[in-house]
């Protein structure tokens, strides 16, 4: 166990809906990156929350967002889905961004399909 | 641009076997970090190892070893005495300087299947 919990584990949903996933960190850490792992792209890095504030974007869609709040749990929503929305999202967290790399630990992930 | 191959999509061994998952990668920072995933069939991600570009030691844990050679950019990992509970989808991923390490770049994974 990572000590990093994601909710909900699956989710089965329909096109054009919108979703809301949900990533708590280990305790202590500030960082908390998303990630997309689908059949096609493989995994792919969305974007890096550090204390609250965006600190990196890969390649995440314009119908995405995300945000970290005080508590430091982040959440990442999605809308308008489509089809080649279904994946397994990974949610990480690490203690450090500031003084160079620190190990990304993963979240058991949430798999999404959209019907 | 950072790039990670895993060009062994699957292997099969029988319980006991050795076995050595190949990983080249290509970057231009000279400060890189290189890491080992496992994801078996649960789904997690599991942390297995991590390397900074600047220390070449070959590291051994149980069963486990990687060999890290810049000169040839691979970071290769070998299980010795193969079990049936290796079995998984095994990940290469790089993070380096120029993306202020934030970000892990993956290889297409090798899935090992270790059969009794």
């Amino acid at each position: 166990d990572s000590g990093v919990t994601q909710t909900p584990k699956h989710l089965i949903t329909a096109t054009g809906q919108r979703v809301t996933l949900r990533c708590s960190p280990r305790s202590g850490d500030l960082s908390v990156y998303w990630y997309q792992q689908s059949l096609d792209q493989g995994l792919q890095f969305l974007i890096h929350y550090y204390n609250g504030e965006e600190r990196a974007k890969g390649n995440i869609l314009e119908r995405f967002s995300a945000q970290q709040f005080p508590d430091l749990h982040s959440e990442l929503n999605l809308s308008s889905l489509e089809l080649g929305d279904s994946a397994l999202y990974f949610c990480a967290s690490s203690s450090e961004v500031l003084a160079g790399v620190d190990t990304q630990y993963f979240g058991p992930g949430t798999r999404l399909t959209v019907l | 641009a950072q790039k990670v191959t895993q060009a062994q999509t699957e292997i099969s061994v029988v319980e006991k076997e050795d076995v050595t998952l190949d990983c080249v990668y290509e970057t231009r920072d000279t400060t890189y970090y290189l890491f080992w995933y496992k994801q078996p069939p649960s789904g997690e991600l599991v942390f297995l190892i991590r390397r900074n570009s600047f220390d070449e030691q070959n590291e051994i844990s149980g069963r486990y070893s990687w060999n890290f050679q810049k000169s040839t950019s691979s970071f290769n990992f070998t299980i010795t005495a193969s079990q049936v509970v290796d079995s998984a989808v095994y990940f290469c991923a790089l993070s380096g300087m120029n993306t202020g390490f934030q970000k892990l770049v993956f290889g297409t994974g090798t899935r090992l299947l270790v059969s009794p």
